[in-house]
């Protein structure tokens, strides 16, 4: 089955406590990116990749780390962890990376740092 | 600059009512995409359709219907004779062209509920 593989599905944690969110997808997609969504800001994308070794900041890329040495990988990390990225997030991928392709979106983690 | 309103924050409807979501966005763009994403209360994003700038049919899938309309900007979305399932935020998404790297512009979301 196609789809986006998201781990964990929650997550808490403490401020600080280096931890990574995986994004694995199966469809050989180029195009990788990494969102944060919350009450009344909708999404924000935090980091994107057009393919393997390529990546750009997004919207709010501060306190978030990325690497993409695998087209199927996309790993977010959290180096220090601080109450304000508490939020769900969103991996998501697409064919071509040229955003006529529609996004695949995993099923997303809810992380809570305290 | 590119950006995607949702003025309609909370949309609360009874079973079997039809209801539209609004989207306007704005562009200097003449071709880009336009896509419309559902998030049940289950929290995943599922994506419902893609229009690219050029193609202006109104497209119409079992109970749902989209009217992209250029001349005022607008890309809404129709759920005729509403159902429970259809309780979930609603995402209105503009893409650029594929010549350029600029970024997918979200909506802020409309939350449907529809009442039983």
């Amino acid at each position: 089955e196609a789809q986006v593989t998201q781990n964990p599905r929650y997550l808490i944690t403490v401020t600080g406590k280096k931890l990574t969110v995986t994004c694995s997808q199966n469809m050989n997609h180029e195009y990788m990116s990494w969102y944060r969504q919350d009450p009344g800001l909708g999404l924000r994308q935090i980091y994107y990749s057009m393919n393997v070794e390529a990546t750009d900041k997004g919207d709010v890329p501060e306190g978030y780390k990325v690497s993409r040495k695998e087209k199927r990988n996309f790993p977010l990390i959290l180096e220090s962890p601080s109450p304000n990225q508490t939020s769900l997030y969103f991996c998501a991928s697409s064919l071509n990376g040229r955003y006529n392709s529609p996004l695949h979106f995993g099923n997303g983690t809810r992380l809570t740092v305290t | 600059a590119q950006k995607v309103t949702q003025a309609q924050t909370e949309i609360s409807v009874v079973e079997k009512e039809d209801v539209t979501l609004d989207c306007v966005y704005e562009t200097r763009d003449t071709t880009y995409y336009l896509f419309w994403y559902k998030q049940p209360p289950s929290g995943e994003l599922v994506f419902l359709i893609r229009r690219n700038s050029f193609d202006e049919q109104n497209e119409i899938s079992g109970r749902y219907s989209w009217n992209f309309q250029k001349s005022t900007s607008s890309f809404n979305f129709t759920i005729t004779a509403s159902q429970v399932v259809d309780s979930a935020v609603y995402f209105c998404a503009l893409s650029p062209p594929m010549n350029r790297d600029d970024k997918i512009i979200f909506g802020k979301g409309t939350r449907l509920h529809i009442l039983p």
